[in-house]
């Protein structure tokens, strides 16, 4: 099975903090995600990845950046902590979408962050 | 914008038939049906996929008429520990952009 192991199940931080959200996968999936999830608003895409060194914004990527050094491994980042980034933050990932071939997500099990 | 529309919520009595259809008017050719099933507390679980007509495996059926307009997830027989939020949604290559999903509430 595929496995997305996310750092933290709970993480609490303070305002301005610098805080780093680790996301690992173990099936060299090429597409990462990190999405938030919040009660009423559903999932929202932050950030994903395609590969190595490459990043695509999402819906709402104020307040945030990504970091992919590695395949396995995407970092979400909070640069300066924020009360309303309290929140779940879900990673995931897939394969590289092939031809006619669509593959589902992997989601980790969440960090659910309160920034007090 | 989620490209999907579902009820928000559904109750249904342990051991019944549940059926939650979604409707996707706008779904490209590309686009593949995925539905996704969500516990409190957890990341969402791939449930089902399909492209067109119907598909089954263990945990559900999919149902998905010519046109693909619309697609009907179904669960035989549930349970207490169907209790989730499901959510639907239609992609081809770019990420998956989520609903409010339905909220099914199984009752003893």
């Amino acid at each position: 099975d595929v496995k997305v192991t996310q750092s933290s199940r709970y993480l609490v931080k303070r305002t301005g903090e610098k805080v780093f959200l680790e996301c690992v996968q173990d099936m060299d999936h090429e597409n990462m995600f990190w999405y938030r999830q919040d009660p009423g608003l559903g999932l929202r895409l932050i950030y994903f990845s395609y590969d190595v060194k490459m990043k695509e914004k999402g819906d709402i990527p104020e307040g945030y950046s990504v970091s992919r050094e590695k395949k396995e491994r995407f970092s979400l980042i909070l640069e300066s902590a924020s009360t309303n980034q309290t929140s779940m933050y879900l990673c995931a990932s897939r394969p590289r979408t092939s031809g006619t071939v669509n593959y589902g997500y992997t989601f980790g099990s969440g960090t659910r962050l309160t920034v007090v | 914008l989620a490209k999907t529309t579902q009820p928000i919520s559904m109750d249904s009595y342990e051991g019944q038939e549940v059926n939650i259809t979604c409707s996707h008017n706008n779904i490209a050719t590309n686009d593949y049906i995925t539905w996704y099933q969500q516990f409190p507390s957890q990341g969402p679980r791939f449930i089902i996929q399909g492209y067109k007509t119907k598909v089954t495996n263990e945990v559900a059926s999919l149902f998905i008429p010519a046109d693909r307009k619309s697609s009907t997830l179904s669960l035989p027989r549930v349970s207490l520990s169907d209790t989730a939020v499901y959510y639907c949604l239609v992609s081809g290559n770019t990420p998956l952009v989520f609903g409010k999903g339905t909220r099914l509430s199984v009752i003893a």
